[in-house]
């Protein structure tokens, strides 16, 4: 049964810096991982999803990798602004249907 | 990009009674779609994955006769928490994917249910 796991599960910042938050997974036969973002009381967006081939993915600020031999994926966040604050979650599709999410990560960036 | 609604977004209820929660995708056809529960703090628990026009498959430990699922059509799937009770409390948010060789999901925003 694949578990997925985020670290940490809560990180403070001063505005401007850059972060990495941590998924790891233990089965590496996926389909791909998505990262989402999840404001207090609010559904899922989606920010960036990377296919089982890929390595990463990018979109303005936010850069994820992918290492599906070592069942890890990584969410760099460059310059961090206060609307950055939100709960990250990363969820992994084994069965190319079912999605599998970690704890996710409450991120506050501090002006 | 793909919208998926829900409705209501937050719902009130007395023990005992129950609730439907519909779940559509505006802008295109949803072959499945995925009702996930979420408790305070805690991440998304899959309770069922539906396809249209057939019975919903259930998560182990989720009943189904209590969780009511039905996909009749593309675009339309609907929750129904059977004979509700405070523990039953919880956010509802349900995901839709388009068809075969779509790997993304796209999630509703999500139903607040409060059993008094």
């Amino acid at each position: 049964k694949q578990e997925v796991t985020q670290i940490p599960a809560a990180l403070s910042v001063p505005e401007g810096e850059n972060l990495v938050l941590n998924c790891s997974f233990t089965d590496s036969a996926i389909y791909n991982l998505q990262w989402f973002r999840q404001d207090p009381g609010k559904g899922l967006t989606s920010l960036l999803l990377i296919q089982s081939s890929q390595r990463e993915q990018t979109s303005g600020r936010l850069n994820a990798s992918l290492d599906k031999s070592s069942g890890r994926s990584t969410l760099y966040i460059a310059a961090s602004q206060p609307g950055d604050s939100a709960t990250y979650l990363c969820a992994v599709d084994n069965a190319g249907n079912m999605l599998t999410f970690g704890g996710g990560t409450r991120l506050m960036v501090k002006p | 990009g793909a919208v998926v609604s829900q409705h209501p977004s937050r719902v009130i209820c007395k023990s005992g009674t129950s609730v439907k929660i519909e779940c559509r995708s505006l802008d295109f056809q949803a072959t499945t779609m995925f009702w996930y529960r979420q408790f305070p703090k805690q991440s998304l628990m899959l309770m069922a994955t539906s396809n249209e026009g057939s019975k919903a498959t259930y998560e182990q430990g989720v009943e189904k006769d209590k969780f009511l699922i039905n996909h009749a059509s593309l675009t339309l799937s609907t929750l129904t928490v059977t004979s509700a009770h405070p523990e039953d409390s919880s956010f509802y948010i349900c995901s839709a994917k388009s068809g075969q060789g779509s790997y993304e999901q796209y999630f509703g925003p999500g139903t607040r249910l409060t059993v008094t």
